[in-house]
């Protein structure tokens, strides 16, 4: 089982391109959340969803869009990438978003905007 | 707004010395609080929660946390850490919404 990938690794990104990072999940959980991770400032909460086909936006949403056409898949895209955008990405799972759930992690994408 | 607050940025210890880390939290209503873990090069995971019932929780590796409502505090502790110890860690409660909120994590260097 691998739980939760993220597509790439890594990547290094001109200012004003567009980029996708995927995630991936094959735990058949019904809620999808993505983060950044900055130092100092800890996990911020981008997008989520619920549920396939429903998206809703976290803390920090702006230059930043989500879909979610089927329950594996939640792709997250920066329509035009700024330098702030750098940080690292994490998206995450549960079975729902009852608050008892238990949030499982990807590894993780590191992006760099120049 | 909602805040998790965690005391330290990074913590160096010793092997066998006791730990803990602290987390507060700004919320007056009912809460889940959460640690996670992420070791070195490893995903973030789950250390321990508290949703009700008793305030000494236990989690994986020998960790524990205590709730203390009065206090707003759920500070996280080991009594002798170990050299695999070393990881970042980080409080987070959830919001009314589900939504998590996230402390600033505590990096944690323990010297074998």
């Amino acid at each position: 089982i691998a739980g939760i990938t993220q597509a790439p690794t890594s990547q290094i990104l001109a200012a004003g391109r567009r980029m996708t990072l995927r995630c991936t999940q094959d735990m058949r959980h019904n809620a999808m959340y993505w983060y950044r991770q900055d130092l100092g400032l800890g996990l911020r909460l981008i997008h989520y969803s619920n549920t396939a086909g429903t998206t809703g936006k976290g803390e920090v949403p702006d230059g930043y869009s989500v879909s979610r056409a089927n329950t594996d898949d939640f792709p997250l895209t920066l329509a035009s990438a700024v330098p702030s955008q750098t940080s690292v990405y994490f998206c995450a799972s549960s079975p729902g978003i009852r608050d008892s759930n238990e949030q499982f992690f990807g590894p993780g994408t590191r992006l760099t905007v120049l | 707004a909602q805040s998790v607050s965690q005391h330290n940025h990074h913590v160096i210890l010793s092997e066998a010395a006791s730990l803990e880390l602290g987390c507060n939290y700004s919320y007056g209503g009912t809460v889940n609080l959460f640690w996670y873990v992420q070791y070195p090069g490893q995903h973030l995971q789950l250390l321990l929660k508290y949703f009700s019932g008793d305030p000494l929780v236990k989690g994986i590796k020998g960790f524990e946390a205590e709730f203390i409502k009065s206090k707003f505090s759920f500070n996280l502790r080991k009594p002798s850490v170990q050299w695999s110890d070393t990881a970042e860690y980080f409080c987070a409660v959830i919001r009314s919404n589900y939504q998590l909120i996230w402390g600033a994590g505590t990096k944690l260097i323990i010297k074998p």
